[in-house]
C-alpha cells in the first residue's frame, strides 16, 4: 500500500467552481500533514500546514481525520491561477522531519 | 520574503562524471533537506541535515552521495559518479526548527548523458 494516495485527476472545473481533493496516508502514527501546490517543472510551494481541528486560509479549507486517515482540500470560488499540481505531504511519525508526498493531483480551471 | 535558492539551474553531465548542486537555505533557519523529482514521479526525500551531521537519509542516498556545508550560507549535494537514472530535479529546502514546514528551492534540473 502507497504511503501517501491522492487521486491523479485531472479535475477539470469552470472558473468560480468549488472543488474538493482527499488524500489518504498509511501510517496511523503519522505526526505532520501539509498540502503543497506544485506548478508544472517548479518546485512545490507551501499551500497550509493541516491541524487536527481544521484550518482555513482565505478560499482554501484543509481538513485532517485521523480516524479514517485522511486529509481533505477544499477550493472555493476557483480562479484560473489555481490551475496547478496539489501535493498531500505527510510526516510519519519516527521519520524525522522527512516529508513523505503523494503523487499529486491535477487541478485545471477553465474559463 | 525570504527564500532558498539553487545553482545551476541546469546542469549537464556525463556519466561517470561527479557533480556539486549548490543550495543557499533561508539565513535563519537550522534544517536543511535535499529531495529529488525524476520526471514524472512524485518528490521523494533524500537526506536531512542538522548541526553539520546528517540526520536521516532514505535508501536513495547511497555511498554516491554526500552533503555539506562548506560555509556558513552554502549547502552542497555531491554525487560522485553519476549514472543515467540520477537525471532528475534536485530540490532543496530548508526549515526553522519550531514547525515542520519546509520551504522548496527552485531546483536544479540535472541531465545524465
Amino acid at each position: 500500500r502507497k504511503e501517501v494516495e491522492q487521486d491523479p485527476g485531472p479535475f477539470n472545473v469552470p472558473e468560480g467552481a468549488t472543488v474538493a481533493f482527499n488524500c489518504t496516508y498509511s501510517n496511523s502514527a503519522s505526526q505532520s500533514f501539509f498540502w503543497y501546490r506544485q506548478d508544472c517543472r517548479k518546485e512545490p510551494k507551501l499551500l497550509m500546514s493541516v491541524y487536527s481541528s481544521g484550518n482555513e486560509d482565505g478560499r482554501f479549507t484543509a481538513q485532517l481525520n485521523r480516524a479514517s486517515q485522511y486529509i481533505s482540500l477544499l477550493i472555493r470560488d476557483s480562479k484560473l491561477s489555481d490551475s496547478a499540481t496539489y501535493l498531500c505531504v505527510v510526516i510519519p511519525r519516527g521519520a524525522g522531519n522527512m516529508l513523505t508526498f503523494g503523487g499529486g493531483t491535477r487541478l485545471m480551471v477553465k474559463p | 520574503e525570504p527564500e532558498v535558492t539553487q545553482t545551476p539551474s541546469h546542469q549537464v553531465t556525463q556519466m561517470g562524471q561527479e557533480v556539486i548542486l549548490r543550495c543557499v537555505p533561508i539565513s535563519n533557519h537550522l534544517y536543511f533537506y535535499w529531495y529529488r523529482q525524476i520526471l514524472g514521479q512524485k518528490v521523494e526525500f533524500l537526506v536531512s541535515f542538522y548541526n553539520n551531521e546528517i540526520s536521516e537519509k532514505s535508501e536513495i542516498f547511497d555511498d554516491q552521495f554526500s552533503v555539506e556545508r562548506p560555509d556558513g550560507s552554502n549547502f552542497t549535494l555531491k554525487i560522485r559518479s553519476t549514472k543515467l537514472e540520477d537525471s532528475a530535479m534536485y530540490f532543496c529546502a530548508s526549515s526553522e526548527g519550531t514547525t515542520d514546514e519546509q520551504y522548496f528551492g527552485p531546483g536544479t534540473r540535472l541531465t545524465v548523458t
